[in-house]
């Protein structure tokens, strides 16, 4: 079974700081990786994916991920946070090997930005 | 284009009874997901629905079950409520399968029971 590991749960930040989240996974095969954000009374909404490629994407708002299969790590990280970048960060896989596997979220990173 | 709509948005029941939650995709989305947010667990997922067929169910007993109409519209039901089922219950659509493409989520059902 597929699981998610969001290793931080919370995380405070002074704006101009840089970010990284990690986000490790288990499954044997062949992944789909996508990172979500839910901003405060906001819906969530997607970051970036991968799906195959490059392993550096980019997402929206400065975001990037890289995938490293050998440690099965989806970490997301970000240069220069923002007050803005106030949020809680999902982690999630689907296996593709096989046929679709569900969507696994991980448990989830608060960040907190201090302007 | 609307986004995905939920209702109602908040519902209060009480120990035993049973429970109803709908989901609207948007226009053209095919695939409709089910997950139960609660602090601490994040998103547990509870079954996902592809052309009017369940393609996935997550670890939930029985007493979670769901459906989906020609329309893409899905709808969620609970029966026997227990405390532990007050989570906020977000739907989320995409075009095909959800790991194949993006999810667009709902505001979601926030569910007390009491």
């Amino acid at each position: 079974a597929q699981s998610v590991s969001q290793h931080n749960h919370h995380v405070i930040l002074s704006e101009a700081a840089s970010l990284e989240l990690g986000c490790n996974y288990s499954y044997g095969g062949t992944v789909n990786l996508f990172w979500y954000v839910q901003y405060p009374g906001q819906h969530l909404q997607l970051l970036l994916k991968y799906f195959s490629g490059d392993p550096l994407v980019k997402g929206i708002k400065g975001f990037e991920a890289e995938f490293i299969k050998s440690k099965f790590s989806f970490n997301l990280r970000k240069p220069s946070v923002q007050w803005s970048d106030t949020a809680e960060y999902f982690c999630a896989v689907r296996g593709i090997s096989g046929g679709y596997q569900k969507v696994t979220f991980g448990t989830g990173t608060k960040l907190q930005v201090i302007p | 284009k609307a986004g995905v709509t939920q209702t109602p948005r908040y519902l209060i029941k009480t120990r035993g009874q049973q429970v109803t939650l709908s989901c609207s995709p948007i226009s053209g989305h095919r695939s409709v997901s089910w997950y139960q947010q609660t602090p601490g667990q994040g998103l547990q997922f509870l079954f996902e629905y592809f052309s009017e067929t369940q393609r996935n169910k997550g670890n939930f007993p029985g007493r979670f079950s769901g459906r989906q109409f020609s329309n893409s519209r899905s709808e969620m039901n609970v029966s026997t409520l227990e405390l532990g089922d007050s989570a906020l219950y977000l739907c989320a659509s995409s075009p095909g399968l959800a790991g194949g493409s993006e999810q667009f989520f709902g505001p979601g059902t926030r569910l007390t029971v009491l």
